[in-house]
């Protein structure tokens, strides 16, 4: 098991263009989390699939924010038109249907997006 | 709304104890978490606590009082690793599973 993994770890873009981030959850995790970070703030919830059902969402994701899990599987996160607001860490979790680990969010190492 | 206070920042002494408070208002309760985070790394789970009381495991111990909307996180035997934000989060009832986090805690562990 390699835990949680994301594409890019790094991404500088120039405002206006769009984005896409990739987040491929542990196997047979079928809750996946997106979060945004930024500087000495904790993580900000951004939206919430089980299997492929997105059952939950900030007002963010209502506007140039959408995500996708069409298969239960990957995730994808995208933003339009970013800004400069948009400059944060974008941080991926999963976590199990069921055992030992079912109320833990397991992390992945995260997607640094720089807007100029 | 939903609102969790947690102090910003806090300086302990190696082999020490130290108290971490969090304090919280949401609309909803399923289960309080405590979540290490290092810098320049992704968060990772400490503890979760969905009933009153002490959960311990190992040095960490976490303790929930629901009708106070407060809980702590407790280090013994202070490392120079346990240097890190510790962030409190609550997890709502709203039917899906929204963890809503603190801004954390930094805890600067010193020899």
């Amino acid at each position: 098991d390699t835990g949680v993994s994301q594409d890019p770890r790094h991404k500088i873009t120039k405002r206006g263009q769009n984005v896409t981030f990739r987040c491929d959850p542990i196997s047979e995790h079928n809750r996946l989390y997106w979060y945004r970070q930024t500087l000495g703030q904790g993580p900000e919830f951004l939206t919430y699939f089980q299997n492929e059902a997105q059952l939950e969402k900030s007002r963010l994701l209502s506007d140039r924010f959408s995500a996708e899990r069409p298969k239960g599987s990957f995730s994808t996160l995208e933003i339009q038109r970013t800004e400069q607001g948009d400059s944060a860490m974008y941080l991926c979790a999963s976590s199990p249907p069921r055992g030992e680990s079912y109320n833990e969010q397991f992390f992945g190492p995260g997607t640094r997006l720089t807007v100029l | 709304g939903q609102n969790i206070d947690q102090p910003t920042e806090m300086t302990a002494t190696e082999g020490a104890i130290v108290q971490i408070n969090c304090t919280y208002q949401t609309s909803g309760f399923n289960g309080l978490f405590w979540y290490q985070q290092h810098a320049g790394e992704a968060p990772t789970f400490l503890s979760y606590n969905v009933l009153d009381g002490l959960e311990e495991k190992g040095r960490f111990s976490s303790f929930l009082s629901r009708s106070k909307g407060y809980s702590y996180l407790l280090l013994k035997e202070l490392q120079m690793k346990d240097s890190a934000s510790y962030l409190c989060a609550v997890r709502g009832n709203t039917g899906g599973f929204k963890t809503i986090f603190g801004a954390g805690t930094r805890l600067f562990v010193k020899a």
